[in-house]
């Protein structure tokens, strides 16, 4: 059971728009702490997708966009592409446990 | 351009101590801008953060792995350890080291892992 949730899985179409949300609660997401994602293709490592709730790094496109409010946060992609399958995770820190806290990973299907 | 690769044994017996290493190049473990961690992720499973260090020494552990972990740095060598005692099948996992900007903040580059299974 991961402190932050994620829908374990979206899907969408080629061209189409999908949100990832993440949902914590007032001891992580709901403080002053950051959210990031990340995005982990088949049999590789993580990469930063974003940082800072909203912070897009460098080589990110921009169909990529974070937001935060309140205890959630939510990843869109818009004009959704086959490459973008993969498993998405969001990250924050818990004051409570004194610890980074994930997400439990959304695997997104491109149909 | 910066790279991180963790070495160390791919299996580790029940009981005993998991020992990785993380060699840093195109860039120093001595930069003031960073932390170095560890994360691990359990086969088909999510990620777990394990803990931190600064160059410095200062650690930063995961509280529900407190007690069997010790994070180590060493600047001359351009790279920083983990152990992990007394593991069990539950501690296999692929095992990341990364870099991260702030104590709080996750990863914002990762090495390219390696499994570690537990058995005997």
């Amino acid at each position: 059971q991961s402190v932050l949730t994620q829908p374990p899985s979206v899907s969408g179409a080629p061209g189409q728009r999908v949100t990832i949300s993440c949902t914590g609660g007032s001891s992580n997401i709901g403080t002053s702490y950051d959210v990031h994602w990340y995005q982990q293709l088949p049999g590789t490592a993580p990469k930063l997708l974003f940082y800072g709730n909203a912070n897009r790094p460098s080589g990110v496109p921009d169909r990529f966009s974070g937001s935060k409010s309140g205890t959630s946060a939510s990843l869109a992609i818009t004009g959704l592409q086959a490459e973008d399958e993969a498993d998405y995770y969001c990250q924050s820190y818990d004051r409570s446990l004194r610890a980074w806290v994930f997400g439990g990973g959304t695997k997104l299907t491109v149909l | 351009q910066l790279q991180l690769q963790e070495s160390g044994p791919g299996l580790v017996k029940p009981s005993e101590t998991l020992s990785l290493t993380c060699i840093v190049s195109g860039g120093s473990i001595s930069s003031s801008d960073y932390y170095w961690g560890y994360i691990r992720q359990p086969p088909g499973k999510g990620l777990e953060w394990i803990g931190s260090i600064y160059y410095t020494g200062n650690t930063y552990y995961n509280p529900s792995l407190k007690s069997r972990v010790t994070i180590s740095v060493d600047t001359s060598k351009n790279q920083f350890s983990l152990k992990l005692s007394s593991v069990t099948a539950a501690d296999t996992a692929v095992y990341y080291c990364a870099k991260h900007k702030y104590p709080n903040w996750g990863p914002d580059y990762w090495g390219q892992g390696t499994l570690v299974t537990v058995s005997s």
